[in-house]
């Protein structure tokens, strides 16, 4: 099973400062034929459920803020928030698709 | 719009049964493949199952295999999972969530509808 590992666990940020999640693969996500990175990202927030942000590693979800973006390739990927607001608060999860389904341990995102 | 909307969730014993439900509307829900993701509490996501839309390809996360088993009924517009020899480790909020239609190889993708599950406690 391909294991997905988050860091931070938490992270506190300043209202309207970046905040930067990465997440790494214990083997590549990136489908080589296809040119695509199996690699999605959710935001969830308390007492709902996940909200997609960003699949294929880097496109956006219609809907979804562009200070959201996602980055990066093979094994090692980011999620940025590029000001944080308040509505952001909320437990972030990465997700691969290239070999069935695992998730990420998630990273909980506050306001410093 | 998309809804998705669980039920069948509750107390059981250990070793019990329960079987989740989820009434799919706002598409065409026999073209699209079909999961279940749960969420032990204060946890993080678990994939649990995955079926395509014409039930051709069916996936277990190892941890249900054997006791699980996913199903759709296309006419009713409806996903299950019949859950048997529950364990009290399967304690959680089951969602249901829809599979983004890339293609029909048979796997899946990225889960672009969640719908706001229903909690399941296996507890004596």
């Amino acid at each position: 099973d391909i294991v997905m590992t988050q860091s931070p666990d938490s992270l506190a940020v300043s209202l309207g400062e970046r905040a930067t999640i990465n997440c790494k693969s214990s083997q590549s996500v990136l489908y080589s034929s296809k040119n695509k990175n199996y690699l999605a990202w959710y935001q969830q927030k308390p007492g709902q459920p996940p909200k997609l942000l960003i699949y294929w590693a880097s496109t956006r979800e219609s809907g979804v803020p562009d200070r959201f973006s996602g980055s990066g390739s093979g094994t090692d990927f980011t999620l940025t928030i590029s000001s944080l607001q308040a509505e952001d608060v909320a437990v972030y999860y990465c997700h691969q698709y290239y070999s069935r389904v695992t998730f990420g341990q998630g990273t909980r995102l506050e306001i410093k | 719009e998309v809804q998705l909307v669980e039920s069948g969730g509750g107390l059981v014993k250990p070793g019990g049964s329960l079987r989740l439900s989820c009434a799919a509307s706002g598409f065409t829900f026999s073209t699209y493949s079909m999961n279940w993701v749960r969420q032990a509490p204060g946890k993080g996501l678990e994939w649990v199952s995955y079926i395509s839309s014409t039930s051709t390809y069916i996936y277990y996360v190892d941890s249900v295999k054997g006791r699980f088993t996913i199903s759709r009924d296309n006419a009713k517009n409806s996903l299950y999972l019949q859950m048997n020899s529950l364990r009290a480790e399967d304690t959680a909020v089951y969602y249901c969530a829809r599979d983004a239609p890339v293609d029909l190889t048979g796997s899946p993708y990225y889960f672009d509808y969640w719908g706001q599950g229903t909690l399941v406690t296996v507890s004596s």
